[in-house]
């Protein structure tokens, strides 16, 4: 069964500073892994996703993500934080079939001014 | 204006009455899930269905129950089984399931007194 770890349950950065948010999966084919940030009592948005291809990937909010295949990771990078970043981060993964997205638990962004 | 839409925001029911989430979108999407979510545990799958007129259980399906007889809408009835079900509620939709992106409403609370 797949799996996603995010090891880190709360980050404080402070603005302007950089981000790096940690993901590591357990999958056992090609995984499918997006990125979603989720503003306190709101839905969830997509940030960015990775299908194949390139292992750099860009999405919305100047937000970046690295699939690193032999250490099981997907990263989320920011090169500098705006305090409108503060939410809670999630990693996903699913599979080729119709099962839905695994979570990871998130992780808690605070910025400090 | 497309997107999904739950209905209501907040829920407020007593312990042992039944209770139905609404869930509509207008993408015209085929596939569509229902999360649940509670702090620190990340989202985890109740149900979810590919097509009209069928639908899987997901990870935590005891003590709920949907429906699907349109495509634009999957209802999800929370029944008086299910033993904690003070939590927030997330529907999802996408084109044709699988590993095609998911796509979250703004979510219900569900408050059981």
């Amino acid at each position: 069964a797949q799996s996603v770890t995010q090891p880190d349950i709360h980050i404080t950065v402070s603005e302007g500073a950089s981000l790096e948010l940690r993901c590591n999966y357990s999958y056992g084919a090609t995984p499918y892994l997006f990125w979603y940030v989720q503003s306190p009592g709101q839905g969830l948005q997509l940030l960015l996703k990775y299908f194949s291809g390139d292992t750099l990937v860009q999405g919305i909010k100047g937000f970046e993500a690295e699939f690193k295949r032999s250490q099981s990771s997907f990263n989320l990078r920011k090169p500098s934080v705006h305090w409108s970043d503060a939410a809670e981060y999630f990693c996903a993964v699913v599979g080729g079939g119709a099962d839905g997205l695994t979570f990871g638990k998130g992780t808690h962004l605070i910025i400090q001014p | 204006d497309g997107g999904i839409t739950q209905s209501p925001k907040y829920l407020f029911r007593k312990e042992g009455q039944n209770v139905t989430l609404s869930c509509e979108q207008n993408l015209n999407h085929d596939a569509m899930y229902w999360y649940r979510q509670d702090p620190g545990q990340g989202l985890r799958l109740i149900y979810y269905s590919q097509i009209v007129n069928d639908f899987q259980k997901g990870d935590i399906a005891e003590g709920y129950s949907v429906s699907r007889e349109k495509k634009e809408s999957f209802p999800l009835t929370v029944t008086s089984a299910q033993k904690n079900p003070t939590a927030f509620y997330l529907c999802a939709s996408s084109i044709s399931g699988g590993s095609d992106t998911q796509y979250f409403g703004p979510g219900t609370r569900l408050t059981v007194l």
